[in-house]
């Protein structure tokens, strides 16, 4: 089945560690994005990449960092820099150009600081 | 900057009622679409519907079903027959189509439906 499939689910970190949050598509897309989800928020948008080995900073890439090796991966790592990071997240890719301009989401990982 | 807002925080509606959920948008570009996803408790975003916004029919997906008006920057989604299943979380989003290589998406903050048996 063609999805995006992000791992962990719940994820749990000390203080001062990185982590880093999988996200992985077998949908032959080319744009991929980051997004936080807080209580009572939308979503906002960390990282976004619109091809392999570039990527561009969203509102609130501060304490995050990402990379893009490759066309179905777009890891994000959230860095002791990031004072809250307790939130979900959520993976999404989206087809780039012609009739593709729907994301399609990944089910999200629940991070949470101890 | 291109805004979304949704002013409704929770909807409620009986079973097999109807109800309309809002979402206006502010922007300058004339080209551009616009979604609903829908956020049930699993916290999987699902696409409900999408306009596009030269296209003046609106969009229909079954029981979903859009109020697009381009001129007062208003769309919101109309939920007939309203079911158990559909009670979630409903994002409102917009995506220029102006810009070559500007993919973001800009989300509302959402509106809870709850439906009541």
């Amino acid at each position: 089945d063609g999805g995006i499939t992000q791992s962990p689910k719940y994820l749990f970190r000390k203080e001062g560690q990185n982590v880093t949050l999988s996200c992985e598509q077998n949908l032959n897309h080319d744009a991929m994005y980051w997004y936080r989800q807080d209580p009572g928020q939308g979503l906002r948008l960390i990282y976004y990449s619109q091809i392999v080995n570039d990527f561009q900073k969203g509102d609130i890439a501060e304490g995050y960092s990402v990379s893009r090796e490759k066309k179905e991966s777009f890891p994000l790592t959230v860095t002791s820099a990031q004072k809250n990071p307790t939130a979900f997240y959520l993976c999404a890719s989206m087809e780039w150009g012609g009739a593709g301009d729907t994301q399609y989401f990944g089910p999200g990982t629940r991070l949470t600081v101890l | 900057a291109q805004t979304v807002t949704q002013s409704q925080p929770e909807m409620s509606v009986q079973e097999a009622e109807t109800v309309t959920l809002s979402c206006t948008y502010d922007t300058s570009e004339s080209d551009y679409y616009l979604f609903w996803y829908k956020q049930p408790p699993s916290r999987q975003m699902i696409l409900v519907i999408r306009q596009e916004a030269y296209k003046q029919q609106n969009a229909t997906e079954n029981r979903f079903s859009v109020n697009f008006q381009k001129a007062a920057k208003s769309f919101s989604l109309k939920i007939s027959d309203s079911q158990l299943g559909d009670a979630a979380m409903y994002f409102c989003a917009y995506r220029s189509a102006e810009s070559w290589g500007t993919y973001k998406y800009i989300f509302g903050t959402g509106t809870r439906l709850k439906v009541l048996a």
